[in-house]
């Protein structure tokens, strides 16, 4: 069985500081791992993805994500916070026993970057 | 074209209606979903259709029932629903085929807003 935690519900964080959002996972054999953004009363858009090579991904709007295998994470980063990016991030891994592209997501972190 | 369309945006129906969603892609993606998402909770995964064929049901309650009439569209049928199947329903689509692991990202529409009463 696959599983994906992100440990946090709610991330705080002031304008132009550095976004750091939390996860890890649990599958058999390599993940692919996926960050997905959403904004209010809209579907998920793809942010970035990690299936080899560099363990630094980069993705869109300025969000990186650092897959770490000892450590089973994938955390999203980006350096400097805008307003614009309050919204809620999920992580989601598949992996290589997942039938049919299933895609398992964490419950999901609330950012809120205030002015 | 790089989008996932779906109508309505809105939909309220009483538990004894009939009424359908509506998904489009003209992606030539081949993989078809659709998502169950709850307020504030991740998507629950409903359906897989590959190349128009049912490949998944997430063991759903037959008042959903899906159709894919060709490549690029997505149905789900609605019936006899209950009032906790109020929701946000999302389709999505991807590369990719039921058989093999697709390292492919999942484009998704806007979704549905489903209430029931």
């Amino acid at each position: 069985a696959q599983s994906v935690a992100q440990p946090e519900d709610q991330v705080n964080v002031a304008e132009g500081n550095p976004l750091t959002v939390k996860c890890t996972y649990s599958v058999s054999g390599n993940p692919y791992l996926f960050w997905y953004v959403q904004y209010p009363n809209r579907g998920l858009q793809f942010l970035l993805k990690y299936i080899t090579g560099d363990n630094l991904v980069k993705g869109s709007y300025g969000f990186e994500a650092e897959f770490n295998k000892s450590q089973t994470s994938f955390h999203l980063k980006k350096p400097s916070a805008l307003v614009s990016d309050s919204a809620l991030y999920f992580c989601a891994v598949r992996s290589l026993k997942a039938a049919g592209n299933k895609l398992t997501f964490g419950g999901g972190t609330r950012v809120l970057v205030k002015p | 074209d790089t989008e996932v369309t779906q109508t309505p945006k809105h939909l309220v129906m009483g538990m004894t209606n009939k009424k359908s969603l509506k998904c489009e892609q003209h992606m030539g993606h081949r993989a078809m979903y659709w998502y169950k998402q709850k307020a504030k909770k991740p998507p629950e995964l409903m359906f897989v259709y590959s190349y128009e064929k049912l490949s998944i049901n997430e063991s759903v309650p037959s008042r959903f029932s899906p159709e894919c009439p060709n490549s690029s569209l997505l149905n789900l049928h609605l019936h006899a629903l209950q009032p906790e199947d109020s929701a946000l329903y999302l389709c999505a689509s991807s590369q990719g085929t039921s058989g093999s692991v697709s390292y492919n990202e999942q484009f998704f529409g806007p979704g549905t807003r489903l209430t029931v009463l």
